[in-house]
């Protein structure tokens, strides 16, 4: 049982080059979450889905777009990278009971040079 | 908008101090609040959940949290803590009509010498 998968795991860009990350969860989870984590700013919240063919904007969506075509998977894209986005990514999905918790994958390590 | 807050940045504890973690968060109405733990180089995992009934919820590895609903506060407390406990850990909270997503804390990073 995979639960949240995360790829790639790390990466590095120059600024101005673009890139996808991809989030595939096999939990039949209805939403899922795109964070970014920094040093003393805990898990600020990029984009997320409330179902298959939807997205929001979260807490600092600027410079990133997402896409969710199907319900297993959460794709977080950079158009242009800037260094301002380098940063630990963390994809997470959950049911939409709201008693239960979201399931995290294990993170993608982003450096933008 | 709902915010949390924690009250330490980073706690360094000897073995066998016993711990306790502030969290506080900013909504008046119904809450759901929980507490994940980050272990080096991991994913955040659950610790524990309050979503109703007893204020006083029993997590994962013997830490426990207090729901006080009028000090808007969801302490995360432990007796003895071990040098496996050294880890960072995220209060979060989904509420009102954010229950579509979950706002976390900044995080306490904590650190437990042997």
């Amino acid at each position: 049982n995979a639960g949240v998968t995360q790829t790639p795991k790390f990466r590095v860009l120059k600024t101005g080059q673009s890139m996808t990350l991809l989030c595939a969860q096999d939990m039949n989870h209805e939403y899922m979450y795109w964070y970014r984590q920094d040093p003393g700013m805990g898990l600020r919240l990029i984009h997320y889905s409330v179902g298959e063919g939807t997205t929001a904007k979260g807490e600092v969506p600027d410079g990133y777009n997402v896409s969710r075509l199907k319900k297993q998977n959460f794709l977080l894209g950079l158009e242009s990278a800037a260094p301002s986005q380098t940063s630990v990514y963390f994809c997470a999905s959950s049911s939409p009971d709201r008693r239960t918790e979201a399931f995290f994958g294990q993170g993608t390590r982003l450096t933008v040079v | 908008a709902q915010s949390v807050s924690q009250h330490n940045h980073h706690v360094i504890l000897s073995e066998a101090a016993s711990l306790e973690l502030g969290c506080n968060y900013s909504y008046g109405g119904t809450v759901n609040l929980f507490w994940y733990v980050q272990y080096p180089g991991q994913h955040l995992q659950l610790l524990l959940k309050y979503f109703s009934g007893d204020p006083l919820v029993k997590g994962i590895k013997g830490f426990e949290a207090e729901f006080i609903k009028s000090k808007f506060s969801f302490n995360l407390r432990k007796p003895s803590v071990q040098w496996s406990d050294t880890a960072e850990y995220f209060c979060a909270v989904n509420a009102g009509t954010s229950y579509d997503k979950v706002i976390f804390g900044p995080g306490t990073s904590l650190s437990v010498i042997p």
